[in-house]
Parts: C-alpha cells; sequence; structure tokens
C-alpha cells in the first residue's frame, strides 16, 4: 500500500487569509494525483486529476501543482471564504485502478 | 451532481445482527467501490468492482462481504456485526474513460454504530 502523508492534519484560517497544504506521495510507477473537497456531511467531490510533472490546475480561487519526480503536490486556496471549510483529500492512483487516500488536511475558516 | 445513493445513511444495531449497506447509481458506471473510514482516519479501500459478477478485496482486510449482480447496484453485508466494525462506509463508482483517470463519484456514506 502506498504511503500517503498530508500536512498539516488540521489548520485553522481567517477569512480572507490565503493557505496552502501539501500531499506527499512515493513518486515511483505515478499515473495521476486526485484531490477531493469533503463537506461535513456531504460526499467528497473531485476537485483536480493531476498527471502530468509541473501541471497546474485551477479552479476559481483554489489551485494545484504537481511534482511527480519527487512526489508532492500543493494545494492553495487564495482569499479564503467559510465555505472552503472542509476536509482536502489527496489521493495518488495505485496501479491505475485503485486510490490510495491520505488522511486529509481539514480546513476551518473563521469569520 | 452525482447519482449514487447509500442508505441507511445511520445505522445503530446490537452484536450479532446482519446487516446490509445498500449503494445504488444512475450513471452506468462499470467500477464500484466500498471504503472504510474510523474518525480522523483515511478512506481505506474494503472492496471493488469492475463490473458484473466481478468482485475483488481491497487493501484493509474487512469481514464484509459484496456483490454485484446488476451494474448499478452494489451491497455490502456484514453477517455478524460487532463493535469493532463501528465506522463510517462510503460507496463510489468510477468510469475509466480518457482524461478521467479513474474519478471517483461518492456516496454520502453510512455511518455504522454496533453496540
Amino acid at each position: 500500500i502506498l504511503n500517503v502523508e498530508q500536512s498539516p492534519q488540521s489548520l485553522h484560517v481567517q477569512e480572507g487569509d490565503s493557505t496552502n497544504f501539501t500531499c506527499s506521495f512515493p513518486s515511483s510507477n505515478f499515473y495521476a494525483l486526485h484531490w477531493y473537497r469533503w463537506e461535513t456531511a456531504k460526499s467528497p467531490e473531485a476537485l483536480f486529476v493531476m498527471t502530468l510533472n509541473g501541471d497546474e490546475k485551477k479552479k476559481g480561487r483554489i489551485s494545484a501543482t504537481l511534482n511527480t519526480k519527487e512526489g508532492y503536490s500543493y494545494l492553495y486556496i487564495k482569499g479564503s471564504q467559510p465555505e472552503d471549510s472542509a476536509t482536502y483529500l489527496c489521493a495518488p492512483l495505485q496501479g491505475a485502478q485503485k486510490l490510495v487516500f491520505g488522511q486529509g488536511t481539514r480546513l476551518t475558516i473563521n469569520p | 451532481e452525482a447519482d449514487i445513493y447509500q442508505t441507511p445513511r445511520y445505522l445503530v444495531i446490537g452484536t450479532g445482527k446482519k446487516i446490509t449497506l445498500e449503494c445504488s447509481q444512475t450513471m452506468g458506471h462499470d467500477k464500484m467501490y466500498w471504503y472504510q473510514q474510523d474518525p480522523g482516519m483515511e478512506l481505506h479501500l474494503i472492496h471493488y468492482s469492475y463490473g458484473v459478477n466481478s468482485t475483488e478485496k481491497g487493501d484493509l482486510s474487512s469481514e464484509s462481504t459484496v456483490s454485484r449482480i446488476r451494474t448499478e447496484h452494489f451491497p455490502l453485508t456484514l453477517e455478524s456485526a460487532r463493535p469493532s466494525h463501528t465506522s463510517q462506509y462510503l460507496c463510489a463508482s468510477s468510469e475509466w474513460g480518457q482524461g478521467s483517470y479513474n474519478e471517483q463519484f461518492f456516496g454520502p456514506g453510512t455511518r455504522l454504530t454496533v453496540l
């Protein structure tokens, strides 16, 4: 099983501030990296699926970068809003078929 | 919005009871998955299916069983529930295709408590 680490585990940010967190994963046998957002009482939803080294994806105020050679991805949120409060999960694709999830970063935006 | 459903959402049950957690999707996806999550921990894959009559055990050993008789339906069964089965169970589906890289659509989960 892949070892996927996310840091920090928990983060409190003031509304309007920008923030970022990290996902580390083994760089060998890489296929893709997924980011999911999981809001309380809702289902996890895919944010990004990234495949290429150096790739950068953006959706509104949220963006992500990927370094497949060193095995890490960053997720950035610009100008945090209360609706950004959620747990953010990263998951590399193992063997091209199965996702292996990290513990997640629990983000709380303080108004 | 993903069309994947799980019932029940919450279940409190006594030790020794047989339970079935239901999962259905209307997207026609071939691949379906069951994950288990304990509070503060990772989602762990316990079962998956690549299509009708296909079931495989996941990375985390589980006493539960699954079946896939219809494409849209992937129920999970515990023959005799125990307190150690208390957890959240999430169902997901995906369709491998160009550019999707197995992007998964999740149900709302079933929170199971065994007394």
